[in-house]
């Protein structure tokens, strides 16, 4: 079975800090793609990144990166110089890959990180 | 216009009411999903469609039913509302060929008294 924790519940940084935000995974699958959702105080989930199991490559997105260790079974997110807009709710989820690079498409989500920055 | 549209947005209901939460697409996808999501689990799945003759049980069907009256329409119904299926409901659709880019409704609040 996947199984996805965000071991932070909730954070809280001022303005301009440097944030990371945790992810680690549990799958039997070899192939799978990994995700990271922002659920802003409006609600609805907006997706930031989708990364293959097949690419441990980082990636940088603006102030948003991300690190994924396939060692480790982790997928971190950073955000530098954090803004009181970055204040929201963020969920990383898992999905397997199948053959042919198809997927049932179930996403399987963590628990979810409070993010609050302060001004 | 929004590409998922969830009805209503807000819904509270009795303890023992039957409540039908919509959700409709004009992206022309084929698979289409609800979620549900507590303060603290996440999103779960509650069931997905593949097509309009292919639904199936998520991890968390009890107590829900759906129905795939065509492919833009996916309707999550709870028989009879418990407290505990107060929740944010999200719908998602997807196109066979990327089943993981999945595109989020705006989310149902609903709370059950």
């Amino acid at each position: 079975a996947q199984k996805v924790t965000q071991a932070q519940t909730e954070i809280s940084v001022v303005e301009k800090e440097d944030v990371t935000l945790d992810c680690v995974y549990e799958t039997r699958d070899t192939t799978y793609y990994l995700f990271w959702y922002k659920q802003p105080p409006s609600g609805e989930l907006v997706f930031l990144i989708r990364r293959n199991s097949f690419d441990e490559q980082n990636e940088i997105s603006g102030r948003y990166s991300w690190n994924f260790q396939k060692s480790t079974s982790s997928f971190n997110f950073t955000i530098t110089a954090s803004q009181v807009v970055d204040s929201a709710v963020y969920f990383c989820a898992l999905s397997e890959i199948r053959a042919g690079g198809t997927s049932y498409g179930k996403l399987t989500f963590g628990q979810g990180t409070i993010l609050t920055v302060h001004p | 216009d929004a590409d998922v549209t969830q009805t209503p947005r807000n819904r509270i209901t009795k303890t023992g009411k039957r409540i039908m939460l919509e959700c409709s697409q004009t992206k022309g996808h084929d698979r289409m999903y609800w979620y549900r999501q507590d303060p603290g689990l996440g999103l779960r799945l509650i069931y997905y469609s593949f097509d309009v003759k292919d639904i199936n049980k998520g991890e968390i069907s009890d107590g829900y039913s759906v129905s795939r009256q065509a492919q833009a329409k996916f309707s999550l119904s709870l028989e009879s509302a418990i407290p505990n299926q107060t929740a944010l409901y999200f719908c998602a659709t997807s196109e066979d060929r990327r089943p993981y880019e999945q595109y989020f409704g705006p989310g149902t609040r609903l709370t059950v008294t």
